[in-house]
């Protein structure tokens, strides 16, 4: 089992420029979360799906944030434009169909810096 | 809506002494709870786990027990090590589409 893998793994861009992030979740798994980590704001969940279908899009920020899922094997989350205020570790995780007792199983991240 | 509060860090403690990290959570249902660990430049991951009220996770020397009547789930570890100093959340995952909610964070700080 390789985890939820994650790229890239840091991202360096200018602002007003699209960044796209992405996250391929554990074979079998069928919750995707994505979520933000600041020092000011902590750990923020932006969007979730379950089988692919978005569920709870009410933290993403704005609408310059749009998060899809495909299939089950793939997620991305694009900023567009970008601006110095979403730099941040972005977090992708996933989850199992054993209910409320599953726990997530996060990615390693996606350091961005917006210059 | 469901909440975590944990205690703001950061704590620092010095090698082989006991650890408590409070956590309370307000929740609908019955959620099942979470502890879990962030290494510096890695993803979060889980450390143990409680799903019913009375349950005792432990994982590593530490535990954490489920008090459904102080809606509670501190954690413990009897002697920390300098490997242990890392972020530690709680969480908890409830309703029917299992939303999951986080804490803050607390920073351990473990000095030889």
């Amino acid at each position: 089992d390789a985890g939820v893998i994650q790229s890239p793994r840091h991202e360096v861009t200018e602002m007003g420029q699209e960044v796209t992030l992405r996250c391929k979740p554990i074979s079998g798994h069928d919750y995707l979360f994505w979520y933000r980590q600041t020092m000011m704001r902590g750990l923020e969940l932006l969007i979730y799906f379950n089988n692919n279908v978005p569920i709870d899009d009410s933290g993403m920020p704005e609408d310059r944030f749009s998060a899809k899922m495909p299939n089950a094997s793939f997620s991305t989350l694009k900023i567009q434009p970008s601006e110095p205020r979403d730099s941040a570790v972005y977090f992708c995780a996933s989850s199992d169909i054993d209910g409320n007792n599953s726990p997530l199983h996060f990615g390693n991240g996606t350091r961005l810096t917006v210059t | 809506g469901d909440s975590v509060t944990q205690m703001e860090g950061p704590v620092t403690l010095s090698e082989e002494a006991f650890l408590t990290i409070n956590c309370t959570y307000t929740a609908t249902g019955y959620p099942s709870l979470f502890w879990y660990v962030q290494y510096p430049g890695e993803g979060l991951q889980l450390l143990l786990k409680a799903t019913k009220a009375d349950d005792k996770g432990s994982n590593k020397g530490f535990e954490a027990t489920y008090r459904k009547e102080t809606t509670s789930f501190h954690l413990e570890k009897g002697s920390v090590q300098v490997s242990d100093s890392a972020v530690y959340f709680c969480a908890l995952r409830s309703g029917g589409y299992q939303k999951v909610t986080f804490g803050i964070g607390t920073k351990l700080q473990v000095i030889p």
